[in-house]
């Protein structure tokens, strides 16, 4: 499949462990912030997303957590499994009409 | 529903060449986007299309284009083809706008590029 990235930080975990990855990004007026997984040889997979309004965001087995405060999200996945390995992105969007910036990416590496 | 789809998924071409990529998105979806991705810079904007107008533009050369068509189908054009345009281009479909925030993207599986 394709490299995603050669030089991405890494994040390994023991299969059933929760999983936290975190994301720092660049503008303060950004309102709307998406997580995305990218498995090889696919596109970016939507996972969750968050509106600048709140600070916390559940979905099945993830959880997003905002902080404007210090410009900072996190992806928190619980008991993590062989499926979940991937590289997971964060999306910021300045504004309603403006085109999503991505981050760099975190390659997550579940161990058995 | 059907998820966005990018023709070819595979493509060779040779420096000088020009290339056309294709993206169907998801049914209703009236914004498409195109990003560029590879190993050293990530996920690059090159360009928005909303109701067949192109409402955003990343910091890419003019050899990069595009257009979107009634339907909401898109193509991307790259002239002039350079071994720094070797990568893979994802395509991102959206509702588009509402009145108060945007709708998240959803991405196609992307057409590899290699030029050689």
């Amino acid at each position: 499949g394709e490299s995603v990235g050669l030089h991405l930080p890494t994040l390994s975990v023991q299969e059933g462990d929760n999983s936290i990855i975190n994301c720092a990004y660049s503008n303060s007026a950004s309102d709307y912030f998406i997580w995305y997984k990218q498995e090889s040889g696919k596109g970016p997979q939507f996972i969750i997303d968050i509106r600048s309004n709140m600070d916390k965001r559940q979905g099945q087995r993830v959880t997003v957590l905002l902080n404007k405060t210090v410009k900072h999200l996190s992806l928190q996945i619980a008991a993590t499994q062989p499926g979940d390995s991937a590289v997971y992105f964060c999306a910021e969007n300045p504004s309603k009409g403006q085109n999503f910036v991505f981050g760099p990416g975190t390659r997550l590496s579940v161990l058995p | 529903k059907a998820g966005v789809t990018q023709t070819p998924r595979y493509l060779i071409k040779t420096r000088g060449q020009q290339v056309t990529l294709s993206c169907s998105p998801i049914s209703g979806h009236r914004s498409v986007s195109w990003y560029q991705q590879t190993p050293g810079q990530g996920l690059q904007f090159l360009f928005e299309y909303f109701s067949e107008t192109q409402r955003n533009k990343g910091n890419f050369p003019g050899r990069f284009s595009g257009r979107q068509f009634s339907n909401s189908r898109s193509e991307m054009n790259v002239s002039t083809l350079e071994l720094g345009d070797s990568a893979l281009y994802l395509c991102a479909s959206s509702l588009g706008p509402t009145e108060t925030y945007n709708s998240p993207l959803h991405f196609g599986n992307g057409t590899r590029l290699t030029v050689t």
